[in-house]
This record gives structure tokens, C-alpha cells and sequence, in this order.
């Protein structure tokens, strides 16, 4: 089944503490991006990659870090949470977003995060 | 910074009915259109996406771009209570997708 699987589903961890959420997608698809859903404000980019190894900013790329040495897996670190970081984090793929055309994302299920 | 609006909602439709969406963009140099639908709890599913001005038709689906006015819209003809959900509006500039902040729908039935 063509899926994009994250874990863990839900964590709750306390400041500074490091974590690390996971993503794979068995697509072979270039494109993978992390988001995080907050009420009121919706779905805002925190960092996606073109392909291995190239990797972007987002819109809000504070405090998360991302690696993507696999075209499989694009992990999210993030090195030192804080309360504000607590939200619902979406990670998603989807063919090559260049002239090719894009045909949208498909997306994992979703970590909720709390940190405490 | 690139804005998608949407309206809120809540939406709401007699079962049967046909549910207009609607979004508006804020840079003309956008390329793509997309919308999704989110039930509550789940993550977001692809409905159908829009490259070209005019109507894009997917069974009760139909995608309407103008690019000229910076608006996309899907209509849910035949309105179903399994369409309760909030639907999100996405562009793309660049290489970055931007999503609304999506229209809760509540099909009546």
C-alpha cells in the first residue's frame, strides 16, 4: 500500500528534552515536507526537500531541524523543545514539484506533540 | 508572505445540495491549485487539483480557477453527510505548497 507512515503517533516530552519524529514514504516520490497544524492558523511549512540531501527553510523553521540522506526518510529533530513547539506535525510527499507538475501531497497520519 | 483565504465556516447544506467552496490567493505567480479534505482527527486527502483557468470535473467534484481574479472554488455537487469535513484550499509558488485555513462543511441530512 503506497503510504507515508510517521511516528510516533502521539508523544508528549518535556522541554529541552531531544526528539526526533520519523517519516517514510514508499512512493519514490523527490518532494517531502514537514508541517505543523495549529488552530486558527491551519497548515504552515516548516521544511521541506527537493530531493537526497537538498533540503529548505519553510515558513517556520525555528527550533526544527531535518535531514534527508535517503530518498525514503526525512526525519524532524527537534534539538532543545519548548512549550510553543506543541502541536500536530504532518509530514508529506509528492512527485517532483518541477516542471513535471505537481500532483499534490499525500499525507502521513499525523504526531501530536505536547511538551511540558 | 503568501496568503490562501478561506472562509471558516461553518459551511452548511441540505444532503442533495450543492456545496460551494471557495479561496483566494494573494501572488498571481502561483502555478498550482489544489484541495483537501480533513476529517476531524485525520490527516489531510488529496480531493483534486487544478492547473489551468476554467473547470476541472472529478465525479461530484468539479475545481474552478481564474487566475486573473486569484480565486479557486470546488463545488460537491449531490451533497453527501459522509462530506462533513473541513476542506483545505493549497497553492503553490515555487517550490512551497501554502494552505487555507480551511472551510468546515456539515452536510445536513
Amino acid at each position: 500500500e503506497a503510504q507515508v507512515t510517521q511516528n510516533p503517533r502521539y508523544l508528549i516530552t518535556v522541554t529541552g528534552k531531544k526528539l526526533t519524529v520519523t517519516c517514510s514514504q514508499n512512493m519514490n516520490h523527490e518532494y517531502m515536507s514537514w508541517y505543523r497544524q495549529d488552530p486558527g492558523l491551519g497548515l504552515r511549512q516548516i521544511y521541506y526537500s527537493m530531493n537526497v540531501e537538498v533540503t529548505d527553510k519553510g515558513d517556520v523553521p525555528e527550533g526544527y531541524k531535518v535531514s534527508r540522506k535517503e530518498k525514503r526518510n526525512f526525519p524532524l529533530i527537534l534539538e532543545s523543545p519548548s512549550p510553543n513547539q506543541t502541536s500536530l506535525y504532518f509530514c508529506a510527499s509528492s512527485f517532483s514539484t518541477g516542471t513535471g507538475g505537481d500532483y499534490g501531497y499525500t499525507f502521513g497520519s499525523g504526531t501530536r506533540l505536547t511538551v511540558v | 508572505q503568501k496568503e490562501v483565504e478561506q472562509n471558516s465556516g461553518p459551511l452548511s447544506v441540505p444532503e442533495g445540495a450543492i456545496a460551494s467552496l471557495n479561496c483566494t490567493y494573494s501572488d498571481r505567480g502561483s502555478q498550482s491549485f489544489f484541495w483537501y479534505r480533513q476529517y476531524s482527527g485525520k490527516s489531510p486527502e488529496l480531493i483534486m487539483f487544478i492547473y489551468s483557468n476554467g473547470d476541472k470535473e472529478d465525479g461530484r467534484f468539479t475545481a474552478q480557477l481564474n487566475k486573473a481574479s486569484q480565486y479557486v472554488s470546488l463545488l460537491i455537487r449531490d451533497s453527501q453527510p459522509s462530506d462533513s469535513a473541513t476542506y483545505l484550499c493549497a497553492v503553490k509558488y515555487g517550490n512551497q505548497f501554502y494552505f487555507g485555513t480551511g472551510t468546515s462543511l456539515t452536510v445536513i441530512p
